[in-house]
């Protein structure tokens, strides 16, 4: 039972243009929501955070944005940059106990 | 501030050994938790441990498991590895379990 979904296994866009990642969650549960990226051989880095008391949260390029109701939630950067290349994972939590998503491949193009 | 190590990176062990990895967290994190990431099954959770004692586990056979010492750091342990149990290894660590955790590099085991 896969709680925490990211339906497109990869993403390609242009550099300067926008990169929406999504995400679907099962769980109503899950109070917190968190984006990391992810390059070959290094462990996922922290990227931006929403609580469920939010639907919106911006950090420079990149916003998150969650839909309770639908129980879903995107993260936009804009714009895209090459080094944006990396696997995103989606991550829920409704405790200490975080469930990741599969992850989205990006990759932007020059 | 130093960020999460751990040891060793990489490891080839043979099926039905067994094996250790190490964590050491962000000085003054508590909270540390493992993870098993496979290129099919993504990032999944193993257990989490605060001040000592495991909070949550995740569903993994009773072969994998793990303790944390004083000092917050954690190992895990792996008895009568399998072939499917090769994949990354990560710890991540935060101050309390809720809030933002924090990944180390991983370490590779690869099960012959």
């Amino acid at each position: 039972d896969q709680q925490v979904k990211q339906n497109s296994p990869s993403l390609s866009v242009q550099e300067g243009r926008i990169s929406i990642l999504n995400c679907d969650y099962t769980n109503s549960m899950f109070d917190y929501f968190l984006w990391y990226k992810k390059y070959p051989a290094e462990g996922p880095t922290f990227l931006i955070s929403i609580s469920s008391i939010k639907d919106k949260n911006e950090d420079g390029r990149f916003t998150v944005f969650l839909n309770k109701s639908a129980k879903h939630l995107s993260l936009h950067i804009v714009p895209s940059q090459p080094g944006d290349s990396a696997v995103y994972f989606c991550a829920a939590s409704a405790s200490e106990k975080l469930v990741f998503g599969k992850g989205t491949k990006l990759t932007v193009n020059p | 501030k130093a960020g999460v190590t751990q040891t060793p990176r990489y490891l080839i062990k043979t099926r039905g050994q067994q094996v250790t990895l190490s964590c050491s967290p962000i000085s003054g994190h508590r909270s540390v938790s493992w993870y098993q990431q496979t290129p099919g099954q993504g990032l999944q959770f193993l257990f989490e441990y605060f001040s000592e004692t495991q909070r949550n586990k995740g569903n993994f056979p009773g072969r994998f498991s793990g303790r944390q010492f004083s000092n917050s750091r954690s190992e895990m342990n792996v008895s009568t590895l399998e072939l499917g149990d090769s994949a990354l290894y990560l710890c991540a660590s935060s101050l309390w379990g809720r809030d933002t955790q924090y990944f180390g590099p991983g370490t590779r085991l690869t099960v012959l």
